[in-house]
């Protein structure tokens, strides 16, 4: 991905409820992962998934899972039965050009209220 | 199986001092990427180290910055006569392979006084 676009600086969810974080790309590859990465106050940068453009299928991994739009660019993140470690910043990301270097939006806070 | 180590956590130096950042890997990965996250933004790739090679140092300032990843022991990022525009938080990543996931350490932050 040559650039990679979070829209939405900030995002607030109740404990328990579904929230989505938008992300859009663009890329000229054909084949290419997208990632998604959530950052606590910690700092540390956790991979929660991975999406592989050449496989449909949607990732998933327990409460979290992509919706994948190849055709529009588009990779958000559905995290369900939000829980309030769920709070942090993150970031969606994608290689840039046919490169192993990952390209990172600006991120979207995530706050879980109780 | 530890994951992808780095030192310091906290570092601070004065304008003008060498700062030295160091990287290990996870076990068994043997590519290494630097990347810098500046307050409120994204992570910006630096550079891309395999053992004793520059793959990709697109990201790197041209003056006073260099990575190395020697055959034996960790990365280092070093960055000479810092400036308070360097203060920021440095993280390392590893990966298995090429065009795989990165596994990130807990980061550097420098601070420059």
């Amino acid at each position: 991905a040559q650039t990679v676009t979070q829209s939405q600086p900030e995002m607030s969810v109740q404990e328990a409820e579904t929230v989505t974080l938008s992300c859009t790309y663009d890329t000229s590859e054909n084949n290419y992962y997208l990632f998604w990465y959530k950052q606590p106050p910690s700092r540390q940068m956790i991979l929660v998934i991975r999406q592989e453009a050449y496989k449909q299928q949607n990732a998933t991994e327990n409460r979290f899972s992509v919706n994948f739009q190849k055709a529009a660019k588009s990779f958000s993140l559905k995290i369900s039965d939000s829980q309030l470690g769920d709070t942090a910043m993150y970031f969606c990301a994608g290689p840039q050009g046919g490169s192993e270097k990952l390209v990172f939006g600006k991120g979207t806070k995530l706050t879980v209220n109780p | 199986n530890a994951g992808v180590m780095q030192n310091p956590r906290h570092l601070v130096r004065r304008r003008g001092q060498e700062a030295r950042l160091r990287c290990s890997p996870m076990k068994g990965h043997s590519h290494v990427y630097w990347y810098r996250q500046l307050p409120e933004e994204g992570l910006k790739f630096m550079v891309y180290l395999q053992k004793e090679n520059i793959i990709d140092e697109s990201g790197m300032p041209k003056e006073r910055f260099s990575a190395e990843f020697p055959k034996e022991g960790p990365s280092i990022l070093r960055i000479q006569q810092v400036v308070r525009g360097d203060s920021a938080a440095y993280f390392c990543a590893s990966s298995l392979i090429d065009y795989s996931e990165q596994y990130f350490g807990p980061g550097t932050r420098l601070t420059v006084t």
